[in-house]
């Protein structure tokens, strides 16, 4: 059975740092396409980036460039994002999310859909 | 970027009718396209990829075409638990990533 646990709820100061996790179970954790993807109050759905374990690298939504960084642990199998330079604007519920990896196009665009989610992690950047 | 344009942004039907939800891409993405349902409080749930499988455990009563620009979801009877929001995504080469429509909401006339 296929599990994406999140870590738990985050209250950030603005200019801070958050860093979420997800732990996966089901299936082979390296050849999976892990993707975060986070919803604001209200809002809709929003790519933030993603990693395929075995390809190595991260790709990332231009938005975020400059202020994500996705890493994972094999030996947990779990995804971790973080995401500096916190502002107002950022307060939502992260997502983690998987789905089948192209192994066609290879690391340059791996990511298809999305076919199992976590709970989610709503992260809150207050003063 | 591709952008992804949903309409109509609110749907008003009663239990029994039929959907018809569109998805229209700002330059072509032959078949790259997947529909989500989500209900408040819970992540979305996958139920279309590649524009017209069903992922697993979807009922046969939602079903989705189009290639190209222009996509449906269609639920051909719907039930009550199919009032929800409803978003089309895309997957994109270059840049790579994926973005996601803005959503249609289901609500109950």
């Amino acid at each position: 059975q296929v599990q994406l646990l999140q870590s738990g709820a985050e209250v950030k100061k603005p200019g801070s740092s958050v860093k979420v996790s997800c732990k996966t179970s089901g299936g082979t954790f390296s050849t999976y396409a892990l993707s975060w993807v986070r919803q604001a109050p209200g809002q809709g759905l929003e790519w933030m980036g993603g990693i395929v374990p075995i390809f190595g690298t991260a790709n990332y939504a231009q938005k975020f460039q400059d202020r994500v960084t996705i890493t994972t642990d094999e030996s947990t199998s779990t995804v971790y994002m973080e995401l500096s330079s916190l502002k107002s604007e950022d307060t939502a519920m992260y997502y983690c999310a998987r789905g089948p990896a192209d192994f066609v196009v290879g690391p340059t665009a791996p990511f298809r859909y999305f076919d199992h989610w976590g709970q989610g992690t709503l992260v809150t950047v207050s003063s | 970027e591709i952008v992804l344009t949903q309409s109509p942004a609110t749907l008003s039907l009663s239990p029994g009718e039929r959907a018809t939800l569109s998805c229209r891409a700002s330059q072509s993405i032959s078949n790259h396209l997947g529909w989500y349902q989500q209900k408040p409080g819970q992540a979305p749930r996958l139920l279309i990829y590649d524009a017209s499988n069903r992922a697993t455990g979807i009922p046969a009563r939602f079903s989705g075409s189009g290639s190209g620009t222009d996509f449906t979801l269609t639920i051909s009877s719907l039930e009550p638990e199919d009032f929800a929001v409803y978003y089309c995504q895309q997957r994109g080469n270059w840049p790579p990533g994926l973005t996601f429509g803005g959503g249609t909401k289901v609500e109950i006339k």
